[in-house]
């Protein structure tokens, strides 16, 4: 089975400075992650996907994501924060589904 | 151009009413979904189509009927609405249904029932 742990549930930063939100992942196999963010009010968007490959995943609005085996984890990372940034992020296991589980997301929120 | 569209954005009935939420994909996709949104924002699968075959079909009451008449196209019909139903609906798309597939969302129906 796969699942991740977000473990905050928000994360303040001031704009300009870099931004870590952090995932872990339980996976038997080869893990499928995924990071979605959703802005107020606003439908998810895909930032970024570790399938197999490189363990440094570059995405969107300069997103970054490494997947780190040995600590079994998929940490987004941004080294400038912006205020739009501001959302809700969700780090998403493919289970094997064929449908994206998803769990409560952390918030970041970026000040200026 | 609008990826993945849903219609409407809001809707709020009364309890005992039907209603029904339409989806569009432009992006020539296979597989589609629908998960529903509680306040807690967590996100739970709901239905899923590919090439307009049912594939999954969560524990959700059959209240809730998902139609598809084409690849491009993911309905979705609620009879007799109650008050539980009160969430934002997204609806989602997909290449194929393979695992490792990036799904692309809609803007969400915000559902609220009086």
């Amino acid at each position: 089975a796969q699942s991740v742990a977000q473990p905050e549930d928000q994360v303040n930063v001031a704009e300009g400075n870099p931004l870590t939100v952090k995932c872990t992942y339980s996976v038997s196999g080869n893990p499928y992650l995924f990071w979605y963010v959703q802005y107020p009010n606003r439908g998810l968007q895909f930032l970024l996907k570790y399938i197999t490959g490189d363990n440094l995943v570059k995405g969107s609005y300069g997103f970054e994501a490494e997947f780190n085996k040995s600590q079994t984890s998929f940490h987004l990372k941004k080294p400038s924060a912006l205020v739009s940034d501001s959302a809700l992020y969700f780090c998403v296991p493919d289970t094997g589904r064929r449908a994206l589980t998803f769990g409560s997301g952390t918030r970041l929120q970026v000040q200026p | 151009d609008t990826a993945v569209s849903q219609t409407p954005k809001y809707l709020v009935t009364q309890m005992g009413n039907d209603k029904s939420i339409k989806c569009e994909q432009n992006l020539g996709h296979d597989t589609m979904y629908w998960y529903k949104q509680d306040s807690k924002k967590f996100l739970k699968i709901m239905f899923s189509y590919n090439n307009k075959e049912l594939i999954i079909n969560e524990t959700v009451p059959n209240r809730f009927s998902p139609k598809s008449p084409d690849k491009a196209h993911l309905n979705l019909h609620i009879n007799s609405l109650e008050l539980g139903d009160s969430a934002v609906y997204f609806c989602a798309s997909s290449q194929d249904s393979s695992a490792g597939e990036t799904q692309y969302f809609g803007p969400g129906t915000r559902l609220l029932v009086l």
